[in-house]
Parts: C-alpha cells; sequence; structure tokens
C-alpha cells in the first residue's frame, strides 16, 4: 500500500526557505513509470501545482513560482523534497506530496504550513 | 493557453446525474483529470485518462471529452459525493501542470 508523508516545520519567519520533505513507503521513487509532485492548496482556495521531478532529477516547476523553487530527490532514502525561498504569507497552505502517473495520482494526506513571524 | 475554467459551484438531487465541466484549450490535446476533495481532508483522484477510474472509485463516476470541454458525470449522486472537485491537465505545451479553479458539488 503506497504511503506519502509529508514532512517539515509547520511555520516559516517570512524572507526564510520553506523545507518540506516527502517520504515514500510501499512504492519505490526510482521507479520510471512516475513523476513525484508538490502541490499546495491556501486556506479556503484552489489547488496550485509547484512543480515535478522524475528520478533522474529531471525537474518541471510552475513557471509563477520556477525563480523559488528546487526540488531533489534522495533515491537512498525513497524521498523527494521542496525548497521554496523567501517565503511570504502568501505561501501559507496546505502542501501536498503526490505521485503522478498516466496511471493516476496518489496524494499523500498534507501538511499545512503557515508564513508568519 | 494555461488555463482550465470551472464553473463554482453545481447541485443535484439525491440519486439524479450531474455533470461538472472543465474547459480549456489545453483539453483538445491532453486529457484532463479529476480530483475529489471533502472538507478537511486531502484530493483524490477519481478520473484519469481517457475515462479510467482508480481502484476503489465507484462505477458512477465517469469521465468524457468534447473539444475543448471535459466532463465528469456522477450517475445516480449520493450524499457522499457531495465535495469539491478540481479538473487538472498540461498546459499547451505539455510541460507544465495547471488545475481548474474547482466545483463545489452539493447533494441536495
Amino acid at each position: 500500500q503506497l504511503q506519502l508523508q509529508e514532512s517539515g516545520p509547520g511555520l516559516v519567519k517570512p524572507s526564510e526557505t520553506l523545507s518540506l520533505t516527502c517520504i515514500v513507503s510501499g512504492g519505490s521513487v526510482s521507479s520510471s513509470d512516475y513523476y513525484w509532485g508538490w502541490i499546495r492548496q491556501p486556506p479556503g482556495k484552489g489547488l496550485e501545482w509547484i512543480g515535478s521531478i522524475y528520478y533522474s532529477g529531471i525537474t518541471y516547476y510552475n513557471p509563477s513560482l520556477k525563480s523559488r523553487v528546487t526540488l531533489s530527490v534522495d533515491t537512498s532514502k525513497n524521498q523527494f523534497s521542496l525548497k521554496l525561498s523567501s517565503v511570504t504569507a502568501a505561501d501559507t497552505a496546505v502542501y501536498y506530496c503526490v505521485r503522478q502517473s498516466t496511471q493516476g495520482d496518489y496524494w499523500g494526506q498534507g501538511t499545512l504550513v503557515i508564513v508568519s513571524s | 493557453s494555461s488555463e482550465l475554467t470551472q464553473d463554482p459551484a453545481v447541485s443535484v438531487a439525491l440519486g439524479q446525474t450531474v455533470r461538472i465541466t472543465c474547459q480549456g484549450d489545453s483539453l483538445r490535446s491532453y486529457y484532463a483529470s479529476w480530483h475529489q476533495q471533502k472538507p478537511g481532508q486531502a484530493p483524490i483522484n477519481v478520473i484519469y485518462g481517457k475515462n479510467n477510474r482508480p481502484s476503489g472509485i465507484p462505477d458512477r463516476f465517469s469521465g468524457s471529452t468534447s473539444g475543448n470541454t471535459a466532463s465528469l458525470t456522477i450517475t445516480g449522486a449520493q450524499a457522499e459525493d457531495e465535495a469539491d472537485y478540481y479538473c487538472n491537465s498540461r498546459d499547451s505545451s505539455g510541460k507544465y501542470v495547471i488545475f481548474g479553479g474547482g466545483t463545489k458539488l452539493t447533494v441536495l
């Protein structure tokens, strides 16, 4: 049974870097069948794709966030990570990690990150 | 185009059929996926590809596309189907993932 678990600080100060990790169990980030992505949802609002990464390290980023986003994958730990720099209150959201494929998407439970001093 | 447009809200009587739509130019080239999100929960994928349901999704959920419009149809809506529904696909370049703004489904 695939499980995706987001981990990281729930509170980040403005101008600092938000860092989250998605720990994958019941599946492998090394699989060539999937992309591994991050999607966020501000409180009361819709879903926004942040970016996706392939096991080889190929990345795709939302153009609106590209200058601040870095995705990485660690095949030895079976996890992938998100870094979002220079955060503001507008980055307050529930952050989801997602396994993406032509056979459907699988979502983690999400983690709320609040940007506040 | 990099936009997908959904109606903000739709309602359906219990047991009736409802169609939720998603419009965008990129849908002429790429299939939409549909995701259901209940309050306080993570989304779950209910339709992907031409018309495929992940394991565990009831067969009352189906998907279709015509031109630039993708549709999610729930045949015989149940009370537990009340949720927000989001479509997503690729933008016209195929590189980026885009989401519709979501449709709040109320089952009366």
